[in-house]
């Protein structure tokens, strides 16, 4: 059994350029979650999806949207990427009030 | 908003010894505090969790305990071994509510 897939595992981009993420949640998981983690530090909630809309969400600019899909994948964009922008970005698949299993992540360097 | 405060930010044990991680929240509408270990350049990993209706729950050499009226709880790891090394980190949220806050992490360290 699949666990949470992410993709890409690792992405270069420049400042000012726009960015999309991806997510696979494990099987018989409906809830998706995204986070970014900066060097050194806790995850920071940024949004969640469950049935395809986005329920919560963070304390982040608009510039970070998502997107949930049919079966439950989803990605995340984050536009004019800033380079404090950099950190591992995570999701975290969930069944409803159940805990949460991360992917590995992708890791995003802006430049 | 919930706010969770980890102590201590760094920690050293001798292998065998008992390690504690302590963490204090501010909401009292959490009701649901999972503990994640991360090893260097991987996932979270949750590895024990715990529910307001409940004060402590065990699962083999660790534990977790419950103090709802001070609003903290602990992460107890015992006879700790060389691959207990890694980053720690707690959580609170409110079930049914999936978003996650977490501590500042604590990065615990084994001699051997």
């Amino acid at each position: 059994d699949a666990g949470v897939t992410q993709s890409p595992t690792h992405l270069i981009k420049t400042r000012g350029q726009q960015v999309t993420l991806r997510c696979s949640p494990k099987s018989g998981h409906d809830t998706v979650s995204w986070y970014q983690q900066a060097l050194g530090q806790g995850p920071q909630f940024i949004f969640q999806y469950y049935e395809e809309e986005e329920r919560q969400r963070g304390n982040f600019p608009d510039r970070f949207s998502g997107h949930q899909f049919p079966n439950y994948s989803s990605e995340l964009n984050v536009n004019a990427l800033l380079l404090g922008d950099s950190a591992l970005y995570l999701c975290a698949s969930s069944p409803r009030r159940k805990g949460a299993t991360f992917g590995s992540g992708t890791r995003l360097t802006v430049v | 908003g919930e706010n969770v405060e980890q102590h201590p930010s760094t920690l050293s044990v001798q292998e065998g010894d008992s390690a504690v991680i302590k963490c204090t929240y501010s909401d009292s509408a959490s009701n649901y505090f999972p503990w994640y270990k991360q090893e260097l350049g991987k996932r979270p990993q949750l590895i024990i969790d715990i529910r307001s209706n409940v004060g402590e729950k065990k699962d083999q050499r660790i534990a977790v305990t419950l103090n709802k009226t001070a609003k903290h709880f602990s992460l107890h790891i015992t006879e700790t071994q060389p691959e207990d090394s890694a980053v720690y980190f707690c959580a609170a949220s409110m079930e049914g509510n999936e978003k996650l806050t977490f501590g500042t992490g604590t990065r615990l360290t084994i001699i051997p």
